[in-house]
């Protein structure tokens, strides 16, 4: 079955940092995703990307997140600057399109920032 | 800010035993609801993609349904596994099917 592979499994960086979480998709997707979970709080959309652009993105996405698409395959995700409150776990999601279609969720990135 | 609400928060069954809960959300401007299954060390799985009011989707043992105009949906699982147990999660999309609020999740372990 096609899966949504994330690296790494878990980051520790220091405060102010810039870290890149990368994920490859599934290969006929065509709709991208990070979501993040704080400990012990909900699932939270940060952005979604489809035609090599932002769709849509929370108020959580500030201008110290980006996304890329670099070569076709990968999409990650840019923390310019870490802060503290930045650690969560991270998930990419891809969708085959836009519409009643479920997402497929990679294993996420644990990042501890400290 | 969207509040998609589960209840209960947690919930013990016995093996055997038939169970749901609930995913509560505002009805304006929905575009789809979709279930999610979360063991433990794994990514969220998908259950279901619901988009219709009165839609009612079966998986095996798992069944939900939808009710758009007084915004909620029920899973079932009927004859609960010690396999069942994870968290369950709903998420309603709305923004033309790209943005996507989850709920909280409802915590289910079945005791052997």
């Amino acid at each position: 079955e096609p899966e949504v592979t994330q690296t790494p499994s878990h980051q520790v960086t220091q405060m102010g940092q810039e870290v890149i979480l990368r994920c490859v998709p599934i290969s006929n997707h065509l709709y991208f995703y990070w979501y993040r979970q704080i400990l012990g709080q909900k699932v939270e959309f940060l952005v979604s990307f489809y035609n090599n652009e932002i769709s849509e993105k929370s108020e959580i996405f500030d201008d110290q997140f980006s996304v890329e698409r670099p070569d076709g395959s990968n999409f990650t995700l840019k923390i310019r600057s870490t802060k503290l409150e930045d650690s969560a776990m991270y998930f990419c999601a891809s969708s085959e399109g836009a519409g009643p279609y479920g997402y497929t969720f990679g294993s996420g990135t644990r990042l501890t920032v400290v | 800010i969207l509040n998609v609400e589960q209840s209960p928060q947690s919930l013990h069954v016995q093996e055997g035993d038939s169970t749901n809960f609930t995913c509560s959300f505002p009805s304006s401007n929905f575009y789809a609801l979709h279930w999610y299954r979360w063991e433990t060390a794994k990514s969220p799985e998908a259950l279901f993609v619901m988009t219709l009011n009165g839609d009612e989707k079966k998986k095996g043992r798992i069944s939900a349904t939808l009710n758009t105009k007084e915004g909620y949906s029920y899973l079932y699982i009927k004859g609960s596994q010690p396999e069942d147990s994870a968290t369950y999660l709903c998420a309603l999309v709305t923004g033309g099917y790209q943005k996507v609020t989850f709920g909280t999740g409802t915590k289910l372990q079945v005791i052997p």
